[in-house]
């Protein structure tokens, strides 16, 4: 079955520190691959998507993410965290044909300490 | 570029009430989506228009759930009644189009939500 995991639903990590969510997927044919990121009372914004060209995709706000193939990965790191990326991280994949339909993960909140 | 409004931000209903949700997606975006949101879950697809005409709604609880997008641009979502377990984020939407067109016509632009509690 197709599916999307993301390890830890909760991170914590000091103000500079690296950033690293994960993502997983399991699916025969890789997917497209999508982070979006969800503050407080607001909807989802788009922070970067694969679409099986470079398999380093860079987003805004300094967020970038690898696509791993062989490990079905598709993990979200920063290297400098500032308070302003607390919030949560959704990974969602739109599997080979389920049309336009994305399948989200189950979020990971992002706290920033100083 | 105005992006996808929804209305109301927030709502309050007892159960066994109705209620209704309203979503006007980016201009010249012809798929619309309806997602629910859990509190500690990920977005779950409701159901999805191209134009004016419905592409996957089988997440849909049709018992109590129905949508609408009429002339092919705003849709309403409405639940009718509405059961405890209703109470959720609703998420409209919009993309240029509904995976015909490769990834840079068909990514997704949420709108804010509306938040949704049953009592």
């Amino acid at each position: 079955a197709q599916s999307v995991t993301q390890l830890g639903s909760h991170v914590s990590v000091s103000e500079g520190a690296l950033v690293l969510l994960r993502c997983n997927y399991s699916s025969s044919v890789p997917p497209y691959l999508f982070w979006y990121v969800q503050y407080p009372n607001q909807g989802l914004q788009l922070l970067l998507k694969y679409t099986s060209a470079a398999t380093l995709v860079k987003g805004i706000n300094g967020f970038e993410a690898e696509f791993k193939k062989s490990e079905t990965s598709f993990h979200l790191t920063k290297p400098s965290a500032h308070m302003s990326d607390a919030a949560e991280y959704f990974c969602a994949v739109r599997f080979t044909g389920g049309g336009n339909k994305l399948t989200f993960g189950t979020g990971t909140q992002l706290k920033v300490e100083l | 570029e105005a992006g996808v409004a929804q209305s109301p931000r927030y709502k309050i209903i007892e159960k066994r009430q109705s209620v209704a949700f309203w979503c006007n997606p980016i201009s010249g975006h012809a798929t619309l989506y309806w997602y629910q949101q859990i509190l500690g879950q990920g977005p779950k697809l409701l159901i999805q228009f191209q134009n004016n005409g419905v592409v996957d709604d089988s997440q849909l609880p049709k018992d109590r759930f129905s949508a609408e997008r009429l002339k092919g641009v705003d849709s309403t979502l409405k639940i009718q009644p509405a059961k405890l377990e209703d109470s959720a984020v609703y998420l409209c939407a919009s993309s240029l189009l509904g995976g015909s067109g490769g990834v840079g016509t068909d990514t997704q632009y949420f709108g804010p939500g509306t938040r949704l509690t049953v009592l």
